[in-house]
């Protein structure tokens, strides 16, 4: 059974950075690439990338480039974001998710849809 | 980028309706849209992908379409569990994309 367990709540200060952990169980971990989505209160949701477990390649949306990283530790089978310059409008929950297909030859030559989601990383940011 | 306008935002219906949600992409994206239900604090579920194969598990009165750059969602008659917010998702290639979202209410 897939499964993905996130890391903990996070309450930051505007201008510092989070990091939020990732962890699927279930299946072979570098046959999945993981995505970061987030929803701000009483939103919808946001893409904000994806990285390739197998190779450490990520793909990232326009909108956080340059503020976001993620990255994967293979020893542990962990997959990590980190949003550095947080302000309020980046209090929301994070989730990762699987994507359905397995990672294509190319790097983001094809992603899929969602099958499996982690339980969401509420992160606050307040001063 | 490929935008997913999803209508109505928002919905009343009663447990036994026949509902339908639709989101029109801005440009051809075959049939690479996936449907999901979000219960108020709760992660999403997918319930429709390929925009009309049923994800396993889901119960057969949700089905999908499409109708060139339309698509939709169709639930035959309301349960009361299915009361929820629903987004539909663009995928194949990045960015990925999803609609605002239709928060569907018990009239």
């Amino acid at each position: 059974q897939v499964q993905l367990v996130q890391s903990g709540p996070e309450v930051k200060k505007p201008g510092t950075s989070v990091r939020i952990s990732c962890r699927p169980f279930g299946y072979t971990f570098s046959r999945h690439y993981i995505h970061w989505v987030r929803q701000a209160p009483g939103q919808g949701l946001e893409w904000m990338g994806a990285i390739n477990p197998s190779g450490g390649s990520a793909s990232y949306a326009q909108d956080f480039q340059g503020r976001v990283t993620m990255s994967r530790t293979t020893s542990t089978t962990t997959v990590y974001m980190a949003l550095t310059s947080l302000t309020s409008e980046d209090t929301a929950v994070y989730f990762c998710a699987r994507d359905a297909q397995k990672t294509p030859m190319r790097f983001m030559a094809s992603v899929g849809w969602f099958d499996s989601w982690g339980q969401g990383t509420p992160v606050t940011v307040s001063s | 980028d490929i935008q997913m306008t999803q209508s109505p935002s928002s919905l009343s219906a009663s447990v036994g309706d026949r509902v339908t949600i639709t989101c029109r992409a801005s440009q051809d994206i075959s049939n690479y849209v996936a449907w999901y239900q979000q219960k108020p604090g709760q992660v999403p579920k997918l319930l429709i992908y390929g925009a009309s194969t049923l994800q396993s598990g889901v119960p057969s009165r949700f089905s999908g379409g499409r109708s060139g750059t339309d698509f939709t969602l169709t639930i035959s008659s309301l349960r009361p569990e299915d009361f929820a917010t629903y987004y539909c998702q663009k995928y194949n290639s990045a960015p990925i994309t999803f609609g605002r979202g239709t928060r569907l209410d018990i009239k």
